[in-house]
């Protein structure tokens, strides 16, 4: 199995409040990306990202934000988080021919 | 983004049963992959197809590459209980960074 870990693995927040999920991998990949996951719409992609400090959005990134300082670290921000981003996040890693690889997942509450 | 349909949406088979599931998209794709995932746990990647018209087998499970690559097959034989889950299938956004689209997936239930 790929190194991907993600932490916190649970977490109950309120509206408007801040929170950062942290995706760590130990495979030297090059892609890191975060996804949501809901029932009805599978796995819907929010931002990505092919390098250090290079990111970019994808198809729900509307309320995030994400940084990579370090090769091995993935960082997703809600600034303000919304009972609409209740969801369960997974992060992916990739480094060849669109094998991505995915995390335990994190089961995120916003009440 | 793009739709990748899969079919049948949900199975309840019967343990040793065979299980054939499919994915279309309406765009050509050069890569298809299919992933499963289990209660709680992230997807997993089952096979990967990279070719036209590639049979792939990985234990009891098979995959295929449609000839008109707008298309892909998942056939799983012998079903037992751990194959219970959802299965995924995947295809490349062509927008580059390995980037993929997921089907919204095929729930399968095996009943012992």
């Amino acid at each position: 199995d790929a190194g991907i870990t993600q932490s916190p693995r649970h977490k109950v927040t309120e509206t408007g409040t801040p929170v950062t999920l942290r995706c760590h991998q130990t495979e030297n990949h090059r892609y890191m990306y975060w996804y949501r996951q809901d029932p009805g719409h599978g796995l819907r992609l929010i931002h990505y990202s092919y390098g250090v400090k290079d990111t970019d959005k994808g198809e729900v990134s509307d309320g995030y934000s994400v940084s990579r300082s370090k090769t091995e670290d993935f960082l997703l921000t809600l600034e303000s988080a919304t009972s609409s981003q209740t969801s369960v996040y997974f992060c992916a890693i990739s480094d060849r021919y669109y094998e991505q690889y995915f995390g335990p997942g994190t089961r995120l509450t916003v009440t | 983004g793009q739709q990748l349909n899969q079919s049948p949406q949900s199975m309840f088979i019967q343990e040793g049963e065979d299980v054939s599931m499919n994915c279309t998209s309406s765009s050509i794709f050069n890569t298809w992959l299919w992933y499963k995932q289990d209660p709680g746990e992230g997807p997993v990647l089952l096979i990967a197809l990279y070719k036209a018209g590639e049979l792939t087998s990985n234990g009891r499970l098979t995959a295929q590459f449609g000839i008109t690559r707008k298309d892909s097959f998942l056939n799983i034989s012998a079903s037992i209980p751990s194959d219970v889950g959802i299965y995924f299938c995947a295809g490349p956004d062509q927008t580059g960074a390995n980037n993929l689209f997921f089907g919204t997936g095929t729930r399968l239930t095996v009943i012992p």
